[in-house]
């Protein structure tokens, strides 16, 4: 199986600073890290992943990256909006489609102006 | 686009008897589909995969006869969870993902069990 550890639990940041978000995997075998953004009463939306075959992807203010050899990846939300307060969780899976993803413990995002 | 809608999105039943929810998907052949559980304070337990053509996989902690899972078509899935107490409380959150998206999971707005 798959243990997915996320950090921190918890982050506040100043609206217009960077959050970042780290997570760690076991399975040498995973090869796909998606990150969900959760808001209350919502269901979770896929905002970013990447491959193993990348090490950093980029999109609408997000940035991912992932160091294999550390087994170990993050997303960084740069220049954070009140809209960026939310749950967000990283999460990791093996094979196509739908082995199952294996989910880390989630960090609340609050942006305070 | 991939949308995934679930049935109901609330609902409340008395400890020992049981639910079911249904999840639908929209827009693409949902090949294989996740169910999951996000537990007050807790991340996303998945209970189960269904994938079209092979048997449902549980996971550890979870059985088709508390929790038995009906994939028919590829747009359609159904969970039940039977006798349910206090601990089935929970989100239950369907996720569904097509061959061209390889692992990419559509997540449902989830159901959401509450027990008495």
């Amino acid at each position: 199986g798959e243990q997915v550890e996320q950090l921190p639990s918890i982050l506040r940041v100043q609206e217009g600073s960077s959050a970042s978000i780290n997570c760690t995997y076991e399975n040498s075998a995973s090869n796909y890290f998606p990150w969900y953004k959760q808001e209350p009463g919502e269901n979770p939306k896929l905002i970013i992943d990447i491959r193993s075959n990348m090490e950093r992807k980029q999109t609408q203010g997000l940035i991912v990256l992932l160091d294999k050899k550390a087994k170990r990846f993050s997303l960084h939300i740069t220049d954070t909006q009140p809209g960026d307060s939310a749950m967000y969780f990283c999460a990791a899976s093996e094979g196509n489609y739908a082995q199952g993803l294996t989910f880390g413990l989630g960090t609340r995002v609050s942006v305070f102006p | 686009g991939a949308l995934v809608y679930q049935y109901p999105r609330r609902t409340i039943c008395k400890s020992g008897t049981s639910m079911r929810m249904e999840c639908q998907a929209v827009g693409f052949q949902a090949t294989s589909v996740a169910w999951y559980r996000q537990s007050p304070q807790k991340t996303f337990e998945l209970i189960a995969l269904s994938t079209v053509n092979s048997a449902i996989k549980y996971e550890q902690n979870f059985t088709q006869e508390k929790f038995p899972i009906s994939h028919p078509n590829l747009s359609f899935s159904s969970m039940t969870v039977l006798n349910a107490y206090l601990e089935d409380r929970g989100l239950y959150l369907c996720g569904a993902s097509h061959r061209g998206s390889q692992n990419t999971l559509y997540f449902g707005a989830g159901t959401r069990l509450s027990v008495l």
